[in-house]
Order: structure tokens, then C-alpha cells, then sequence
């Protein structure tokens, strides 16, 4: 069974400061997703990594893959307030197309 | 480009009654959808996997008599709750997906409450 496990859950910090959440899965995986969701809002789209060693940026967010780790990181530089949400990594294990299983998400919360 | 959208985007129903939920893939051919459940704080949890003219493949402890998908064409899924309880209540969510592409795009989600 392919397990994915976000750190932190819950995260709180000031604006302006750098933190890092870590996504671990369990099983063989060349595909790793980032997603953010906002409060009674689906997903939106941050990130879709395909091969190790993958790192993609979008303003202040960078994401990196490594395969053989297992594990995807999501940066975060210079918080600002509305990158308030939470995020979520999900993992698709399949050749083609797959339904994703995700992690639990990481509540994070940018104060002033 | 890769628009979805879902049918309510709200409902509350009575105990007991059915629910039809519609997931469009609006710009796009979708040859396979997926639903997905997400209970408050909590994350998504798959539900079952829909393919365009043929069953759908729930996942495990998803009962495939009380959660009913149709897949009839490349751009409409639907996903009804027969004899809904209040523990359905919950979000809905889809997913579409084109054709031999790692992509998928969710739609708005449909929260349902069951009083």
C-alpha cells in the first residue's frame, strides 16, 4: 500500500522567513505533485515533478524530486500572507494516468 | 485551457434520499475520471477510478452500491449517492484526465450535506 507523509502538518511563521515542507512516499513513484488549497476551495495546481533531480520554481514556491530518497521538498522564500493554505503532495504510482493518493497536508499559516 | 466543472457546487439533502453529482471536462476529452472524498480537515481520499464506457474500479472500503459512477461520454462523469446518511456528508471532488497524460485537472468540488 503506497503511503505519503507530509511534515509538518501545521506550520506557522512570520513573513519573510524561509521554511521547507517535506513530502516521503513509500513506493517507486516517477510522479510527484504539489497542490494548494485554499479554505472550502478545491486544488489548484503548484507543481507536477516527473523525473529525479526535477526542481521546478513559481515565485517564491521551488519543489524538488529525488527518486531515490523518496521524498519532495516544497521551499518556501520570503513568506508573504497570501501564501497562506494548505498543501498538499500526492503521489501517482500508475504507467498512465492514475487516481493519486495523497498526504495529509500541511496547514500553514503566514503571519505578519 | 483543461477547465472542469461540477454539478452542484452545494447540495443538502434529507437522510435517505439520492444525490447525482455531474463532473464535466469542459475543453477537453477526458478518458478517465476519478473521485474523491475530502471530509473537513482531512485530505482527499480517492474513491474510485471512472473510465469512459466501462465500470468504474473503486478503491477499497468504497461500496460500489452506494456510490454509483457513470462514464458515459469522454466529457461528463457522474457520481450518485444512493440512500445518503449524514456521515456522507462531506467534499466532493473530481479529476480529469486526457488521454496518455500525467496531468490531472480538478474541478470546483461539490460539498454535500445530508440533514
Amino acid at each position: 500500500e503506497l503511503k505519503v507523509e507530509q511534515n509538518p502538518l501545521f506550520l506557522s511563521m512570520q513573513e519573510g522567513k524561509n521554511y521547507t515542507i517535506y513530502c516521503n512516499y513509500s513506493t517507486t513513484s516517477d510522479r510527484l505533485y504539489w497542490y494548494r488549497q485554499d479554505p472550502g476551495k478545491s486544488l489548484e495546481s503548484l507543481f507536477v515533478l516527473l523525473s529525479n533531480g526535477a526542481v521546478k520554481q513559481e515565485g517564491r514556491l521551488m519543489a524538488s524530486l529525488d527518486t531515490k530518497a523518496r521524498l519532495s521538498t516544497l521551499h518556501i522564500t520570503a513568506a508573504v500572507h497570501d501564501l497562506s493554505a494548505t498543501y498538499f503532495c500526492a503521489v501517482d504510482i500508475g504507467g498512465g494516468a492514475d487516481g493519486l493518493t495523497f498526504g495529509k497536508g500541511t496547514h500553514l499559516i503566514i503571519q505578519p | 485551457g483543461a477547465v472542469v466543472s461540477q454539478h452542484p457546487s452545494w447540495v443538502i439533502c434529507k437522510s435517505g434520499t439520492s444525490v447525482k453529482i455531474e463532473c464535466r471536462s469542459l475543453d477537453f476529452q477526458a478518458t478517465t475520471m476519478f473521485w474523491y472524498r475530502q471530509f473537513p480537515k482531512q485530505s482527499l481520499m480517492l474513491m474510485a477510478t471512472s473510465n469512459e464506457g466501462s465500470k468504474a474500479t473503486y478503491e477499497q472500503g468504497v461500496e460500489k452500491d452506494k456510490f454509483l459512477i457513470n462514464h458515459a461520454s469522454l466529457t461528463l462523469s457522474t457520481l450518485t449517492v444512493t440512500s445518503a446518511h449524514p456521515e456522507d456528508s462531506s467534499f466532493y471532488i473530481c479529476s480529469a484526465s486526457p488521454g496518455n497524460s500525467y496531468e490531472q485537472y480538478f474541478g470546483p468540488g461539490t460539498r454535500l450535506t445530508v440533514t
